[in-house]
């Protein structure tokens, strides 16, 4: 099935520094979306990604997706403490089975 | 709307006996996905409904794991002769539709919490 990597597992940043994850697949990607689960919380879709080279932001947020649909890229700029949780990638089978990375834990010190 | 309902949100039970979970989607909702995800650690896919048909079940990790979806709309995971490996958090989502140029968006429940002791 549908393998994809995130990295990293885990970023402890100051506040208002800035964050990115990283997910990486061996073969090309249909699309890929983003999810946020703050602690004690469920995933929340934050994206979809589509196009090749796409980028799209919210707010002090940037999503890349690759242009070879590989890799794609969360960024946050100027971190805030409600920014705290994990950040996953998913992609989709040719089944339509979305798998999930295994997210990266970020941590906010105020 | 109302979201994506999961009950019990919390369930105990002894080891060896079967525990039942249920998963009301969101109206209008044709996919609908069920995954595991122990303390502190990413999403285990488990099983996909697309209707009430499961295109893909390879997730499920024993045979004491079945799924069911009638109506094409609740949903429930059965778990028999529950062991303590099986305690984790069990998230229910559903989705508008699959396939396309893209899925649309995964809407979780707040998943059942469920603990063998």
């Amino acid at each position: 099935g549908q393998q994809v990597m995130q990295i990293p597992q885990y970023q402890h940043v100051q506040e208002g520094e800035d964050f990115t994850t990283y997910c990486n697949s061996s073969t090309t990607l249909s699309n890929i979306q983003w999810y946020k689960q703050r602690p004690g919380g469920h995933p929340v879709f934050l994206i979809q990604l589509v196009k090749s080279g796409e980028v799209k932001k919210q707010k002090r947020l940037t999503f890349q997706f690759g242009e070879a649909k590989k890799n794609s890229s969360l960024h946050i700029t100027a971190t805030q403490t409600t920014d705290v949780g994990t950040y996953f990638c998913a992609v989709t089978s040719s089944n339509y089975k979305l798998t999930f990375g295994k997210g990266t834990l970020l941590t906010v010190n105020p | 709307g109302a979201g994506v309902s999961q009950s019990p949100s919390n369930k105990v039970t002894e080891k060896g006996k079967d525990v039942e979970l249920r998963c009301d989607p969101i109206s209008g909702h044709t996919a609908l996905y069920w995954y595991r995800q122990s303390l502190g650690q990413g999403l285990e896919f488990l099983i996909y409904f697309q209707g009430n048909s499961a295109p893909d079940k390879s997730g499920l990790p024993s045979d004491r794991f079945s799924a069911e979806r009638t109506g094409g709309s609740v949903s429930t995971l059965t778990i028999q002769r529950t062991q303590q490996e099986d305690s984790a958090v069990y998230l229910c989502a559903s989705s508008r539709r699959t396939g396309g140029a893209g899925n649309s968006p995964l809407h979780f429940g707040n998943g059942t919490r469920l603990t063998v002791t």
